[in-house]
């Protein structure tokens, strides 16, 4: 199974919003409403931030916000900050064969 | 609280098996899917296989499957991987993790297992 597609970086200054992609095919990302987003930090566990396309954990800030077009997931973050400095994943659901396919990582630098 | 905590990782030769295993607390075992999810160093994200909170069902990734067993005790609230015909492209931190529900959007990781396969 092929991985999503992320953008291997992205970047933003203190309080901007930034925008990561997460393109996939209409049998994963775009065929069902499973997709999820994981924000990991260096030597540490991911963390679930956002599920189901655009639903928040409990604890998850407000300024994480997703949603999907088509095969494209996004995930924003808004009024950016220096603890968000980290690594985004995102997945989806497969009817392949296997169950759930990650996307390659995208590196978020806060300038 | 929910805790998920891997054991079992270590070095094997190519080839070799290895057992993992995951005590999970907090939750209701029995009732969650459960999966394990790999980072080779220096990689991203790769999920591995995933099992029914009954075990009756299992899924495995292509580059795994004929290799790896997925399993559960849920007398025991323990999830295990057998790995066998270890390849040094399995060398990965092994990760147990818990879905909100159904089987993805893992919201529970344990730290992770290492494992290192090589000669």
């Amino acid at each position: 199974q092929s991985a999503l597609t992320q953008p291997a970086s992205v970047s933003g200054s203190p309080g901007q919003s930034i925008t990561i992609s997460c393109t996939g095919t209409t049998n994963d990302v775009g065929g069902y409403n499973y997709v999820s987003w994981y924000q990991q930090h260096p030597d540490k566990a991911p963390k679930l931030v956002i599920y189901d396309v655009n639903y928040r954990p409990s604890g998850v800030s407000s300024r994480f916000s997703g949603s999907k077009s088509g095969n494209t997931a996004s995930l924003t973050i808004s009024g950016l900050q220096a603890e968000d400095e980290a690594d985004y994943y995102c997945s989806s659901y497969t009817n392949d064969n296997t169950l759930e396919v990650f996307g390659g990582g995208t590196k978020l630098t806060v300038l | 609280e929910v805790q998920v905590l891997e054991s079992g990782g270590g070095l094997v030769q190519p080839g070799g098996s290895l057992r993992l295993s995951c005590a999970a607390s907090g939750f209701t075992f029995s009732s969650y899917a459960m999966s394990w999810v790999r980072q080779a160093p220096g990689k991203g994200l790769e999920w591995v296989s995933g099992i029914s909170g009954s075990g009756g069902t299992t899924h495995y990734a292509d580059s795994v499957r004929g290799r790896f067993i997925i399993s559960r005790d849920n007398s025991k609230n323990t999830l295990y991987l057998q790995m066998n015909s270890l390849r040094a492209e399995d060398t990965a931190v092994y990760h147990c993790a818990k879905p909100t529900s159904g089987f993805t959007s893992q919201d529970y990781w344990g730290q992770g297992t290492l494992v290192t396969v090589s000669s």
